[in-house]
């Protein structure tokens, strides 16, 4: 199955700054879909991109897909406490979905 | 509404003991099922997975194992545990086919220590 390398690995942010996540594919990707994983809790889906450039917000959250569609990535905006989490991208479409390592984010109050 | 189920939440087993986790999806009809372990502070690891009754998928080589006797049950197994099976499963399902929407829905999750 196709697999993304997500970008960084780790962030610690204070509160109130704004954090981003990088996926990038060497392959065309069908679409790619956003999951959250709250500390101690199940992978939540939060979006799923499928057009060219596709922007999509959600609140303080902004997902973008690339125009080649090999890359995404998730921007928050002045994060809170409820952020904390680790943020995965994995590309759909297929029958066999992998989950990469994500990007684990901590917030500082 | 469709609703997942996944138990037990915890165990603690001894090394050589065998294992059996549940998994059962309401509200859907042949769904795709999955089972993802994750180790402490790693990445989810998918283990099998199934498109239909009896037609299991295994992605990785290990001492488990998975069954699948009805439309919406999904079943992991092990006969013998080994420290390494140590994790957090998480039993998954999605809409069945190709279209491209295959998001997934995850259970609460079965915390195993192998001991």
């Amino acid at each position: 199955g196709q697999q993304v390398m997500q970008i960084p690995q780790y962030q610690h942010v204070q509160e109130g700054e704004d954090f981003t996540t990088y996926c990038n594919s060497s392959t065309t990707l069908s679409n790619i879909q956003w999951y959250k994983q709250r500390p101690g809790g199940h992978p939540v889906f939060l979006i799923q991109l499928v057009k060219s450039g596709e922007v999509k917000k959600q609140k303080r959250l902004t997902f973008q897909f690339g125009e080649a569609k090999k890359n995404s990535s998730l921007h928050i905006t002045a994060t809170q406490t409820t952020d904390v989490g680790t943020y995965f991208c994995i590309p759909g479409g297929a029958n066999n979905l992998f989950f990469g390592t994500g990007t684990r984010l901590t917030v500082i109050p | 509404s469709q609703t997942i189920h996944q138990w037990p939440a915890t165990l603690v087993q001894p090394v050589g003991s065998p294992l059996s986790l549940e998994c059962t999806v309401e509200g859907t009809s042949n769904p795709n099922l999955y089972w993802y372990r994750q180790a402490a502070g790693r990445g989810l690891q998918l283990l099998f997975y199934s498109v239909g009754i009896g037609q299991i998928s295994s992605e990785v080589p290990q001492n488990l194992s998975a069954s699948r006797p009805q439309d919406r049950q999904f079943i992991l197994s092990s006969k013998k545990l080994l420290l390494s099976d140590s994790g957090f499963y998480l039993c998954a399902w999605s809409l069945a086919g190709f279209s491209g929407a295959n998001v997934l829905t995850f259970g609460a999750g079965s915390r195993l220590t192998v001991l």
